[in-house]
């Protein structure tokens, strides 16, 4: 089992609908979660921390978290052409190492 | 505020031999991390250093070592490159003493392929 698990995708949403993003993770002492953005050749982007159980907003973004269920997700409601790109579920296990998952690739459909 | 910046954009090399990658982190981030990732791949940590120290080690091969050096910036030396190093690297800093602990951003990258 990965550490961090993330459906690879592609997620195929029409413009101005809701992408809805899932990622699971096997530590159980995780504290921190992170949503980064990555488009294809460039560097992830972080979008959205999260570190409490619970939702947290950012513009379009939504970050929830249930620890509990070992479970994190990401909403991008209003999701633009823009928005098409490879988002990678990110999990501090601890000290300074932070585990990726694969990353779900999203494609939203002009 | 400048982001993260890494040096060289774009390397190439022969097998067996060595490479040199550089980073710079943002202003008044004390930790420093770096990452590996193949074509379709996630990033795989390899190794991260907080306060010019090692600070956790991932999946970096032997043949790899990396310092942080007094003004903050770190390097990655490879050596004895091998076909599969071929790679984009990145360099990731954050500021681990406040609360966004952890919280990394990710300079450009460099490109490695390795023929």
């Amino acid at each position: 089992q990965k550490e961090v698990e993330q459906n690879s995708g592609p997620l195929s949403v029409p413009e101005g609908a809701i992408a809805s993003l899932n990622c699971t993770y096997s530590d159980r002492g995780s504290q921190s979660f992170f949503w980064y953005r990555q488009y294809s050749g460039k560097s992830p982007e972080l979008i959205m921390s999260i570190y409490s159980n619970g939702d947290k907003e950012d513009g379009r973004f939504t970050a929830q978290l249930n620890k509990a269920s070992q479970y994190v997700s990401l909403l991008i409601r209003d999701s633009q052409p823009s928005d098409s790109a490879t988002y990678l579920c990110a999990v501090n296990t601890g000290g300074f190492k932070t585990i990726f998952g694969a990353g779900t690739r999203l494609f939203v459909k002009a | 505020a400048a982001g993260v910046i890494q040096s060289p954009r774009h390397l190439i090399k022969e097998k067996r031999e060595t490479a040199t990658l550089k980073c710079y982190p943002i202003s008044r981030h004390d930790t420093v991390y770096w990452y590996q990732q193949g074509p379709g791949q996630d990033p795989q940590f390899l190794i991260s250093f907080y306060e010019k120290m090692q600070s956790d080690k991932g999946s970096i091969p032997d043949r790899f070592s990396a310092q942080q050096f007094s003004d903050y910036h770190s390097e990655l030396n490879m050596s004895s490159l091998e076909l599969g190093d071929s790679a984009l690297y990145f360099c990731a800093s954050s500021l681990t003493r406040d609360r966004g602990a952890y919280e990394q951003y990710f300079g450009p990258g460099t490109r490695l392929t390795v023929t």
